[in-house]
């Protein structure tokens, strides 16, 4: 049992590429969600999915897209990077009625 | 203001010592309540949940006072492993359905 798992754990990107952050879980969880966690901020929640098919914006979505085709897989991807998208990415998710579980996060630089 | 405060710290207190962090919220909507801790450089993993009647975990003391809209956390004994910050995050239904997390609190415990 993985949990959940996220690649890759670091990543540089150049301003205006493109990119996708994987997040898979093995625990048959029906809620996932992105946070990003910047200094003195605290986590943030980019986009979240209550289940397979069904995705909806969190406080920071701006810059991001995301699908949810399987229950097991949330990708989050960055359009078009940008230097104020450097952050400490984590995925997570959650059965009803418990509290997250997260993966152990995506560093990511864009210069 | 922010859904849920927390006093950032940081907390430096020595091996054996109680301490205690709070944290207030302001969606008197919300439902549920947990703490988590975040080593350095790494996830948020769920510490407890916080229920109203109050709860303990060994050395962990959760309190849930709605009237006031606040949650506790009560640290007895003091490890030096327990040095992290701890994360209040309240849970509320509606359309969200998310997690709100405060900043964190910083615990240093100090030999």
């Amino acid at each position: 049992n993985a949990g959940v798992t996220q690649t890759p754990k670091f990543q540089v990107l150049k301003t205006g590429q493109s990119m996708t952050l994987q997040c898979a879980q093995d625990m048959n969880h029906e809620y996932m969600s992105w946070y990003r966690q910047d200094p003195g901020m605290g986590l943030r929640l980019i986009h979240y999915s209550v289940g397979a098919g069904i995705t909806d914006q969190g406080e920071v979505p701006n810059g991001y897209n995301v699908s949810r085709s399987t229950t097991e897989d949330f990708p989050l991807r960055l359009l078009s990077a940008a230097p104020s998208q450097t952050s400490v990415y984590f995925c997570a998710s959650r059965a009803q009625g418990y509290g997250y579980t997260f993966g152990s996060g995506t560093r990511l630089t864009v210069v | 203001r922010k859904e849920v405060e927390q006093d950032p710290g940081p907390f430096n207190v020595p091996e054996g010592a109680t301490v205690a962090f709070n944290c207030t919220y302001s969606n008197s909507a919300s439902q549920s309540f947990f703490w988590y801790r975040q080593d350095c450089r790494k996830e948020p993993k769920l510490l407890m949940s916080v229920y109203s009647s109050g709860n303990e975990d060994g050395r962990f003391t959760a309190q849930l006072n709605r009237a006031s809209q606040y949650i506790s956390l009560l640290i007895r004994d003091s490890k030096l492993s327990d040095s992290a910050t701890y994360l209040c995050v309240g849970f509320s239904s509606g359309s969200a359905r998310q997690l709100t997390f405060g900043s964190g609190t910083q615990l240093t415990v100090l030999p």
